[in-house]
């Protein structure tokens, strides 16, 4: 079956540019993640949806980071003003429930300049 | 704060040589995962390690979770070229948010 979809692969922005990554999880799957990876820092826990609960957004590194996911299916993260140190890829992952194997998606590379 | 300690970093290695990847958490947890991650591709999970002694292998790999020692090894016997990419442990404690090791690279030469 599909796997997780992230749109676009890639994106080049503007330093102070708003951007907005989406992500299509597998159907089914209740929980959804957002993920950094960046070659200084590593694999970072953004953010998680679970059902109709409230997010935990404990890992988002700035309130320029926000992200909400429609209709318990597709999301988007958004990143406002972007600076330089947001260059990354940005992963999501959506798995059946918590303690569930997470499923990545192929991931948006996010070039500031 | 978890942290999670992969080692080593690098390895290259002969085919046909087996090693053992390394990975240390600083908190108690029982649930650990690893990861593989091809160049320019995203992860596949490979184990989830869900107890303590728990060991799972698929092909040549073989994890283990020792929950005492805080320690999962990923074993590699008689490597091939295909096995070549960067793996992944990682710990939860919230059954969401992972705490992910830095990655060791593994390069398998002919």
């Amino acid at each position: 079956g599909a796997g997780v979809s992230q749109s676009p692969s890639n994106k080049v922005t503007e330093k102070g540019k708003d951007v907005e990554l989406r992500c299509d999880p597998i159907s089914g799957h209740t929980a959804l993640y957002w993920y950094r990876q960046s070659l200084g820092q590593g694999l970072e826990f953004l953010i998680y949806f679970q059902g109709n609960s409230a997010p935990d957004k404990s890992g988002l590194p700035s309130d320029r980071f926000s992200a909400e996911r429609t209709g318990g299916s597709v999301s988007t993260l958004t990143i406002q003003r972007t600076q330089q140190e947001d260059s990354a890829v940005y992963l999501c992952a959506s798995s059946l429930g918590r303690y569930s194997p997470l499923h990545f998606g192929n991931g948006t590379r996010l070039t500031v300049t | 704060e978890l942290k999670v300690e992969q080692n080593p970093l690098f390895l290259s290695m002969q085919e046909g040589k087996n090693y053992t990847i390394y990975c240390n958490y600083s908190t108690t947890s029982d649930r650990l995962y690893w990861y593989r991650q091809d160049p320019g591709k995203s992860l596949e999970s490979l184990f989830v390690l869900l107890s303590n002694g728990a060991v799972k292998q698929e092909g040549r790999l073989m994890a283990s979770l020792d929950t005492k020692a805080r320690l999962s090894t990923l074993h590699i016997t008689a490597a091939v070229h295909d096995l070549s990419a960067t793996y992944f442990c990682a710990v939860d404690k919230t059954g969401y948010a992972l705490n992910f090791g830095k990655g060791t690279s593994l390069l398998v030469t002919p």
